[in-house]
């Protein structure tokens, strides 16, 4: 099955840790996009990535990392310095044309 | 002013009326636009896309662009009790996509 999977389904951060979220697509996309969504709000754009090896913030970006060493993932770390986790993490891809972006499942990260 | 704007909704239809959801955009430069369908606690699904001024049909929904008023809209005819959800409008602008805050559709059977 093709598609962009999103692991953990669920997570939860404890105050002071790094927590990293996952996503795979075997789409064969060339950009790839994370986004946080809260309740009652749009998505809004934390980071992106056109190519490997190359991304760029989006316009959410303090507390976040990520990396894109292989064309197929693109996770996403959320630092202790994000102060207000809480939300829905939605990873995207897009193969450039058309500026179709499809979605994974989504993450739900919370806090203890 | 948001970037892309919506009714918050919640909207409320009888099963079977005509469902309308609109979105106006501030960016004249846009060229593409997108409607997703979210259901609670589920990602986005897209369901239609257009690019041209005028309508574009695929089965019960219909967007309509008007590049001039800066307006997309979305119908849905013969609208279900599955169509019940938050409809994101999305517009492609400078590189990225701005995704309005969605209206509620509830249809009522």
């Amino acid at each position: 099955d093709g598609g962009i999977t999103q692991s953990p389904k669920y997570l939860f951060r404890k105050e002071g840790q790094n927590v990293t979220l996952s996503c795979e697509q075997n789409l064969n996309h060339d950009a790839m996009y994370w986004y946080r969504q809260d309740p009652g709000q749009g998505l809004r754009l934390i980071y992106y990535s056109q190519i490997v090896n190359d991304f760029q913030k989006g316009d959410i970006a303090e507390g976040y990392s990520v990396s894109r060493e292989k064309k197929e993932s693109f996770p996403l770390t959320v630092t202790s310095a994000q102060k207000n986790p809480t939300a829905f993490y939605l990873c995207a891809s897009s193969n450039g044309q058309e500026d179709i972006q499809y979605f994974g499942a989504g993450t739900r990260l919370s806090v203890l | 002013q948001k970037e892309v704007e919506q009714n918050s909704g919640p909207l409320s239809v009888p099963e079977g009326a005509i469902a309308s959801l609109n979105c106006t955009y501030s960016d004249r430069g846009s060229q593409s636009f997108f409607w997703y369908r979210q259901y609670s606690g589920k990602s986005p699904e897209l369901i239609m896309f257009i690019y041209s001024n005028g309508d574009k049909e695929d089965g019960r929904f219909t967007a309509q662009l008007n590049k001039a008023s800066q307006y997309v809209s979305l119908l849905i005819r013969d609208s279900q009790p599955s169509d019940s959800a938050t409809y994101l409008c999305a517009v492609m602008g400078r590189n990225k996509l701005v995704f309005g805050a969605g209206t509620i559709l509830r249809v009522k059977s």
